[in-house]
């Protein structure tokens, strides 16, 4: 069976940083892009970016620019997102998720469970 | 504010047929696929419809997508206590050059 499995949740101080992981497992992950996609307490779903797991290109969210690093480790299968100069805004649930498709006939097909990361002093 | 519109909610009694819609722009839905995402709250959304109007596998035909010029719509027909959940339309925003998700629809089955 095809998975992500992200790891667990984060508590973080106002200033920090905070690294989340995306395992895939199941398909063959330089096929795939992967996205990461957030969503703050009662809101609705936000686009992160996302970085090809075969070249290691990125496109991320001019918001987010200068703060959202994502990488990918094709040895282990697993993606990564890095939120540096964290603020309470960014206290959300984070996903990944697989991306199908070109830069703009995209869709997410797979889903990981979500990691809550909360920002508090 | 979203660059999707999609109404906060929509209701209908179970086996009856709702719609909801996602209100863009020529630089995103009128010249880009769309997706439709199912997210019962506390767990992760569940791909729909992809490329407008396909379905994956294993998703109901009771669940369509269609689109004409900067709006698309997700059909639900014969409801069910079940189709309860939060809906996503999202696409790719040319001058953005960003994907973006609506602001969601809380679908209500009475």
């Amino acid at each position: 069976q095809v998975h992500l499995v992200q790891s667990g949740a984060e508590v973080k101080k106002p200033g920090a940083s905070v690294k989340v992981s995306c395992k895939a497992s199941g398909h063959i992950f330089s096929n795939y892009g992967i996205a990461w996609v957030r969503q703050a307490p009662g809101q609705g779903l936000e686009w992160m970016g996302w970085i090809s797991s075969y070249t290691g290109g990125t496109n991320s969210a001019q918001k987010l620019q200068g703060r959202l690093i994502m990488t990918t480790d094709t040895s282990t299968d697993t993606a990564y997102m890095e939120l540096r100069s964290l603020r309470s805004a960014d206290t959300a649930v984070y996903f990944c998720a697989r991306k199908v498709g070109g830069a703009i006939d995209y869709y997410f097909d797979l889903w990981g469970q979500g990691t809550l990361v909360t920002v508090s002093s | 504010q979203s660059v999707l519109t999609q109404p906060p909610s929509v209701s209908a009694a179970p086996g009856q047929k709702v719609t909801i819609s996602c209100s863009g722009s020529s630089s995103n839905i009128g010249n880009n696929y769309v997706s439709w995402y199912q997210q019962v709250p506390g767990t992760a959304p569940k791909l729909l419809i992809y490329d407008t109007y396909k379905r994956p596998s294993g998703i109901p035909d009771r669940f369509s997508g269609s689109k004409s010029g900067t709006s698309a719509t997700l059909g639900v027909t014969g409801l069910q206590t079940g189709d309860e959940a939060d809906y996503y339309c999202a696409t790719w925003d040319s001058s953005l050059s960003a994907g973006v998700f609506g602001g969601g629809t809380k679908l209500t089955v009475l």
